[in-house]
């Protein structure tokens, strides 16, 4: 059974750090990967979606990459800002293309 | 241009009471989800439509059924409600192999 896994589970920066959230999965036979962002009481928001023939995408100070081969993602966040605090979820599609694996999260707060 | 909209956003039932969530996209999205969110379990598929009058079992589909009878709509119904069941339902759609998009979650209380 496919397993995510998000690391580090809870972090908080002074704004205008740059940082990184990590999402990796047990099995590496990912066919695409999808990070979101889900505010307290809300729905998850797409942020950005890695295709199958991609390794990363790019979005504002966001950018994600994609490492078929060990099954890692990483979410880079560029001058972090107190309205990007909310939680990043990561989620990889399996390979017949039909079901999305999500992981926990990672709960982000960006303090003033 | 609604994206994916669900009804009703919050509900409270007793035990062994039924209910129907609804879900409607207008994206002419051939694949959607129910998914149930829990603190410390993270998101949990339900189950899943991969077209029109096609439905499929998910991870946690026990207590629950669903129709898809339109395209644009997804019903996740629940026969005799448990308080097992409280949690926050999300409905998701997408094109093949695109983008997930999500409504903004049916919280349901079942006492």
């Amino acid at each position: 059974k496919q397993e995510v896994t998000q690391i580090p589970a809870a972090l908080s920066v002074p704004e205008g750090e740059n940082l990184v959230l990590n999402c990796s999965f047990t099995d590496s036979a990912i066919y695409n990967l999808q990070w979101f962002r889900q505010d307290p009481g809300k729905g998850l928001t797409s942020l950005l979606l890695i295709q199958s023939s991609q390794r990363e995408q790019t979005s504002g100070r966001l950018n994600a990459s994609l490492d078929k081969s060990s099954g890692r993602s990483t979410l880079y966040i560029a001058a972090s800002q107190p309205g990007d605090s909310a939680t990043y979820l990561c989620a990889g599609m399996d390979n017949y293309g039909q079901n999305f694996v999500f992981g926990p999260g990672t709960r982000l707060s960006v303090l003033p | 241009n609604a994206g994916v909209t669900q009804t009703p956003k919050f509900r409270v039932l007793k035990t062994g009471q039924s209910m129907t969530l609804l879900c409607a996209q207008d994206m002419n999205h051939e694949y959607m989800y129910w998914y149930r969110q829990d603190p410390g379990m993270g998101l949990r598929l339900i189950h899943y439509s991969v077209g029109e009058g096609t439905t499929a079992k998910g991870e946690v589909p026990d207590g629950y059924n669903v129709s898809r009878l339109k395209k644009q709509n997804f019903l996740l119904g629940l026969e005799s409600a448990a308080p097992s069941q409280t949690s926050v339902y999300f409905c998701a759609s997408r094109f093949n192999t695109g983008e997930l998009f999500f409504g903004e979650g049916s919280r349901l209380t079942v006492l």
